[in-house]
């Protein structure tokens, strides 16, 4: 399969900052990436679908001026946490999705937000 | 919106035992059916997936069966080893809705050696 990196693999921040977390695809080129919040015990959670090019849907519920997403290029987009509150820890992992078998997502290892 | 009702939450084997977990979905349009494995901390997974033309899928102790009269669909784990201790996904995707994935609630297996 595909890969797919992000970074930062963990964060820990105080509240009231902003944090920006990059998800790449290393090897093929994504003309669609999602990006998920998975909070402990619970189920992964779309957040926003972005495409090349493109301003991100955002799902109900997800408030676009706290979560900036850019999709600049075919292998990298950026979630930006802006203001971070304690309730905004999770673990946000992106995927990716282009040509390859059935627009199959590839998911990257995720990041650890913690807000202190 | 979909809807992806999963069970059970969690599920108790012995070694060697199968595992069955079930999925519903609500529309119709729907498509592609993915089952996700998930280790603590780390990313889910893709160990099966099925399309809404196949009926049935076998990859070695893992297969998927599809009814797409009743939208549901179900996981089989043959002979449970303790390495398949972890949280299963399944998930829905459907085309129209580009090519988006509703995930199930999950379901935590533990095998029991």
């Amino acid at each position: 399969g595909a890969v797919v990196s992000q970074h930062p693999s963990w964060v820990i921040c105080k509240s009231g900052t902003s944090v920006k977390i990059e998800c790449r695809s290393l090897d093929f080129q994504a003309t669609t990436m999602f990006w998920y919040r998975q909070f402990p015990k619970q189920s992964l959670m779309l957040m926003a679908t972005s495409n090349e090019g493109s301003k991100a849907t955002y799902e109900q519920g997800v408030e676009k001026d706290k979560f900036l997403i850019n999709h600049a290029s075919l292998t990298l987009s950026t979630l930006t946490v802006t203001s971070a509150h304690p309730e905004d820890s999770s673990f946000y992992i992106c995927s990716s999705a282009g040509t390859l078998r059935y627009n199959e997502q590839f998911f990257g290892p995720g990041t650890r937000l913690t807000v202190l | 919106g979909e809807n992806v009702e999963q069970h059970p939450s969690t599920l108790s084997v012995q070694e060697g035992d199968s595992a069955v977990i079930k999925c519903t979905y609500s529309d119709s349009a729907s498509n592609y059916f993915p089952w996700y494995k998930q280790e603590l901390g780390k990313r889910p997974q893709l160990i099966i997936d099925i399309r809404s033309n196949v009926g049935e899928k076998k990859d070695q102790r893992i297969a998927v069966t599809l009814n797409k009269t009743a939208k549901h669909f179900s996981l089989h784990i043959t002979e449970t080893q303790p390495e398949d201790s972890a949280v299963y996904f399944c998930a829905v995707r459907i085309k129209a809705a580009g090519n988006k994935l509703t995930f199930g609630g999950g379901t935590r297996v533990l095998v029991k050696p």
